[in-house]
C-alpha cells in the first residue's frame, strides 16, 4: 500500500544552518507530494506541494523537489530561523482513495 | 480567514464514558476529516465525510463513530474511552471533490486524555 517515511527528529540546529529533512514514499501510480507544518499549538498548515515528477515545490525559503527515481521529496532551506521551530509533516495524495497519507513527522528545534 | 474550530483544546476523561469531540468549520466545505496524531506514527485517518449523513471508515475506525447532521459540524464519538485513546485528535476540512484533498484545513486540535 501507500506509505510516507521520514527522518527521526528531533532535529536541532543552530540559526542561520542548512536543513535537509528526508522524506521517501511508496505509492501506486503518480501521488502528488506535499510538506505540512505544524507551528506550536496550532494545526496542520500546508506549507508546499509538487504534483509531478522533477516539480519543485517552494514556499517561505522551504524548497522540496519531486524525485521519481529515488521516490524521495526531502525538505530543504538554506538558512533556518527560530521561528521555523515546528513539527513537519510529508505527505502524500492518493489518487485512488483520494486521501492523504501523512509521515510519522519530524520536529525541528532551531537555536539562537 | 478560513477557519476550523475544534470545542476543546484538552480534554480528560474517564475508562468507559462516551466522549464528544466536536468539530465546525466556516467555510462551506463538503469534506472533513478526523485524524488523531500519536508520537513516532504521524497522522492517522480515523474517519472522513464527503456530505452530509455520509461518512466512511479510515485506517483506524475501530472504537470511533461519527455524525454529520449539518455541512459545518463534524463529530467524532469515542462510544466507551479506552486509556489507548489518549490522543490528540485533529479535525479538517477542505472543498469538494477528491482532488481537492490536497489543501486540508485543521483545527488547532483536541488533547484528549483517558484515565
Amino acid at each position: 500500500g501507500n506509505s510516507v517515511t521520514q527522518m527521526e527528529g528531533p532535529v536541532t540546529l543552530s540559526e542561520e544552518a542548512f536543513l535537509t529533512i528526508n522524506c521517501t514514499y511508496t505509492a501506486t501510480g503518480y501521488p502528488s507530494l506535499f510538506w505540512y507544518v505544524q507551528y506550536p499549538g496550532e494545526g496542520l498548515q500546508l506549507l508546499l506541494k509538487a504534483t509531478k515528477a522533477d516539480d519543485k515545490g517552494s514556499n517561505k525559503g522551504f524548497e522540496a523537489t519531486y524525485r521519481k527515481e529515488t521516490t524521495s521529496f526531502h525538505l530543504e532551506k538554506g538558512s533556518v530561523q527560530v521561528s521555523d521551530s515546528a513539527v513537519y509533516f510529508c505527505a502524500l495524495l492518493s489518487g485512488n482513495t483520494g486521501k492523504l497519507i501523512f509521515g510519522q513527522g519530524t520536529t525541528l528545534q532551531v537555536k539562537p | 480567514d478560513v477557519k476550523v474550530t475544534q470545542s476543546s483544546r484538552y480534554l480528560v476523561k474517564r475508562t468507559g464514558e462516551k466522549v464528544f469531540l466536536e468539530c465546525v468549520q466556516d467555510m462551506d466545505h463538503e469534506n472533513m476529516f478526523w485524524y488523531r496524531q500519536d508520537p513516532g506514527l504521524g497522522l492517522r485517518l480515523i474517519y472522513f465525510s464527503y456530505d452530509v449523513k455520509m461518512k466512511e471508515k479510515g485506517d483506524i475506525p475501530e472504537g470511533y463513530s461519527v455524525s454529520r447532521e449539518k455541512k459545518e459540524r463534524f463529530s467524532l464519538i469515542l462510544e466507551s474511552a479506552s486509556t489507548n485513546q489518549t490522543s490528540m485528535y485533529l479535525c479538517a476540512s477542505s472543498l469538494a471533490g477528491r482532488a481537492t484533498n490536497e489543501k486540508l484545513f485543521f483545527g488547532s486540535g483536541t488533547q484528549l486524555s483517558v484515565l
